[in-house]
């Protein structure tokens, strides 16, 4: 499968805890992108990257969060010092810019627990 | 910044009913529409979508929206529904710096 692939799939942590998210975007798609879903909703805009850059952060995306892409190609999402209200689905999506329709795919999420 | 209303949160209906499932975005312009489905256990995965030209839109497994620009709708439409159609359907918006804006989703149960 060449989809998106995250990693871990499920993660339980303690509050207090630092928590690392990685994902590996489709082979040669410039743009990764991180949401955050919890129940009941739909998928929340966290931040992207354009190659390396990270181009846009939400307001949601507070101190305790960092996101990285340093080579352009995997992503990694940082959670430092967890809350309860961390626990949620995190997903990553890629796209291209090159390719038609700009489409966005998503990978299947790393599930967060903190307890 | 652009908010998406999906009307339904549950739905049940049974195989071959016909399927509409109402989405509403919350201002114009220039607007590049999706739906995306989530079977239980796998990823989003999109159904179809609009960026221009016909408003009807056809996407995969017999899924169908109809984008109207003056009720601000894209509302997703099956003419009968299977049980393998169960899952959770996400309407979204394209905003600038192509980040997608989602519903809260609707999650469909198709009795067999």
């Amino acid at each position: 499968d060449t989809g998106v692939s995250q990693d871990p799939r499920h993660k339980i942590t303690k509050r207090g805890q630092n928590v690392t998210f990685r994902c590996d975007p489709i082979s040669e798609h410039n743009r990764l992108y991180w949401y955050r879903q919890t129940l009941g909703q739909g998928p929340e805009f966290l931040t992207y990257f354009q190659n390396e850059a990270q181009l846009e952060k939400s307001r949601l995306l507070s101190d305790r969060f960092s996101a990285e892409r340093p080579k352009g190609s995997f992503s990694t999402l940082e959670i430092q010092r967890t809350e309860q209200g961390d626990s949620a689905m995190y997903l990553c999506a890629s796209s291209s810019t090159t390719a038609s329709g700009n489409t966005i795919y998503f990978g299947e999420g790393s599930w967060l627990t903190v307890v | 910044a652009q908010s998406v209303s999906q009307h339904n949160h549950h739905v049940i209906l049974s195989e071959a009913a016909s399927l509409e499932l109402g989405c509403n975005y919350s201002y114009g312009g220039t607007v590049n529409l999706f739906w995306y489905v989530q079977y239980p256990g796998q990823h989003l995965q999109l159904l179809l979508k609009y960026f221009s030209g016909d408003p009807l839109v056809k996407g995969i497994k017999g899924f169908e929206a109809e984008f109207i620009k003056s009720k601000f709708s894209f509302n997703l439409r099956k003419p009968s529904v299977q049980w393998s159609d169960t899952a959770e359907y996400f309407c979204a918006v394209k905003e600038y710096g192509n980040k997608l804006v989602f519903g809260a989703g609707t999650i469909l149960r198709v009795k067999s």
